[in-house]
């Protein structure tokens, strides 16, 4: 069983709209959780990383929250764009591990209409 | 952007053909992997290697092999290609472990016929 899970599987909105991108997971021990981005036919690109002690963190208009007694994240874009257009990703890593061993999501997919 | 490469970029081939997929970096990055993804699916880790000589399986099983002969470059090489191994595969690097972050290269398309 996937223990990362990403609501909603899809989304559409209009451009200039802000939008809240979902993130369960199970993964303990806990080291971090990254939000990644990948578009259609690329590798994914990071947007965010987040530890234990940290429950929010920036990246232009990506804005990601952590609570990490709940085991959930967010990632909210802000005045959405064309090019936001995308697959976002949540990758959980636990410490169990020298390798630091990602568990990904199956992402959600973002459409920005003009 | 990341200094992470894959060729091909796509590649359709029939059954029974061994191929290799290249993978390069030039970030001087010690850990290196390979990720399979399917489409609307998680990345799953098929292989991943520490340092030159090193090299181990990940958590999907994959017929396919790696080699680790120089830190820039990781191939993945399949030695007969079947329906099943269409996906794109996704390679990565990172210079160390822990919150380090994966640097993903565009992927290779790969479609076996």
């Amino acid at each position: 069983k996937n223990q990362v899970e990403q609501s909603p599987q899809s989304l559409i909105i209009l451009e200039g709209k802000n939008c809240t991108l979902q993130c369960n997971y199970t993964v303990s021990p806990f080291s971090n959780l990254r939000w990644y981005k990948q578009d259609t036919g690329r590798g994914p690109v990071s947007l965010t990383i987040m530890t234990f002690s940290e429950n929010t963190k920036s990246n232009g208009r990506y804005t990601a929250t952590l609570d990490a007694d709940t085991k959930q994240s967010s990632l909210h874009i802000t005045a959405s764009q064309l090019s936001d257009s995308a697959s976002y990703i949540c990758v959980v890593s636990d410490r169990g591990s020298t390798l630091g061993r990602l568990y990904f999501g199956r992402g959600t997919q973002l459409t920005v209409w003009p | 952007e990341a200094d992470i490469y894959q060729t091909p970029r796509y590649l359709v081939i029939g059954t029974g053909k061994k191929i290799t997929l290249e993978c390069s970096q030039t970030m001087g990055h010690d850990k290196m992997y390979w990720y399979q993804q399917d489409p609307g699916m998680e990345l799953h880790l098929i292989h991943y290697s520490y340092g030159v000589n090193s090299t181990e399986k990940g958590d999907l099983s994959s017929e396919s092999t790696v080699s680790r002969i120089r830190t820039e470059h990781f191939p993945l090489t399949l030695e007969s290609a079947r329906p099943s191994h269409t996906s794109q595969y996704l390679c990565a690097s990172s210079p160390k472990a822990g919150v380090e972050t994966q640097y993903f290269g565009p992927g290779t398309r790969l479609l076996v016929l």
